[in-house]
């Protein structure tokens, strides 16, 4: 079965612009995870959604939103772009929850602002 | 909180060396764990998991993990480290239950395979 797709895979955008990134989960897949990865921080959570509800938040500013859709698709905006956004942008998607089961996670989106 | 702390930032082996990769976690109970594998501009692969029952666990790559509750660790090893095996490695803890839905992560080991 297809795996975890990630759109797209690189963006270059500018300070103070805004950015929406997405994921597509696996068949059948309901929980979608956000995680945030620089070379400084490590994997860091940002939101998780199932059926289209946010059931967790991590510590992110504002800026930082998501949603699912009934498809479980998902996406996740950031607005006003700050120099610090630069990272990986990586999603899991699993079957009822990353934490309990199986987390297959996509390639990523590699964003970087300048 | 939970909590993952890896200690080896960066591990060099020789091929066919013995491996073991540390993780400690901080959790009330005992949680879910996981070691996941990342290759340069990949996402993240799990290699194995512990949910509960026998405290070594095989996984994927050849690769095993024991959960010592004693000593809050599972520590990932492999008998011998092929070349294909250098890649970024990660302990991540889950919540039992899965009540709050997320993976904390570990700061990550890079392994380096020399010939």
């Amino acid at each position: 079965k297809a795996g975890v797709t990630q759109t797209p895979r690189y963006l270059i955008k500018t300070r103070g612009q805004q950015v929406t990134l997405s994921c597509s989960p696996i068949s059948g897949h309901r929980s979608v995870s956000w995680y945030q990865q620089t070379p400084g921080q490590g994997l860091q959570f940002l939101f998780e959604y199932f059926s289209e509800t946010q059931r967790n938040k991590g510590n992110f500013p504002g800026r930082f939103s998501g949603r699912q859709f009934s498809n479980s698709r998902s996406e996740m905006n950031v607005s006003t772009l700050e120099l610090g956004d630069s990272a990986l942008y990586l999603c899991a998607s699993s079957l009822v929850a990353v934490s309990s089961t199986e987390a297959f996670f996509g390639q990523g989106t590699r964003l970087t602002v300048v | 909180a939970q909590s993952v702390t890896q200690p080896d930032i960066h591990i060099t082996v020789s091929e066919g060396a013995s491996l073991e990769l540390r993780c400690n976690y901080s959790y009330g109970a005992t949680p879910y764990l996981f070691w996941y594998v990342q290759s340069p501009g990949q996402g993240l692969q799990l290699l194995l998991k512990y949910f509960s029952g026998d405290t070594l666990v095989q996984g994927i790559k050849g690769f095993e993990a024991e959960f010592k509750r004693s000593q809050s660790s599972f520590n990932l090893r492999k008998p011998s480290v092929h070349w294909s095996d250098a890649a970024e490695y990660f302990c991540a803890v889950g919540a039992r239950g899965g009540s709050n839905y997320k993976l904390t992560f570990g700061k990550g080991t890079l392994l380096t395979v020399n010939p």
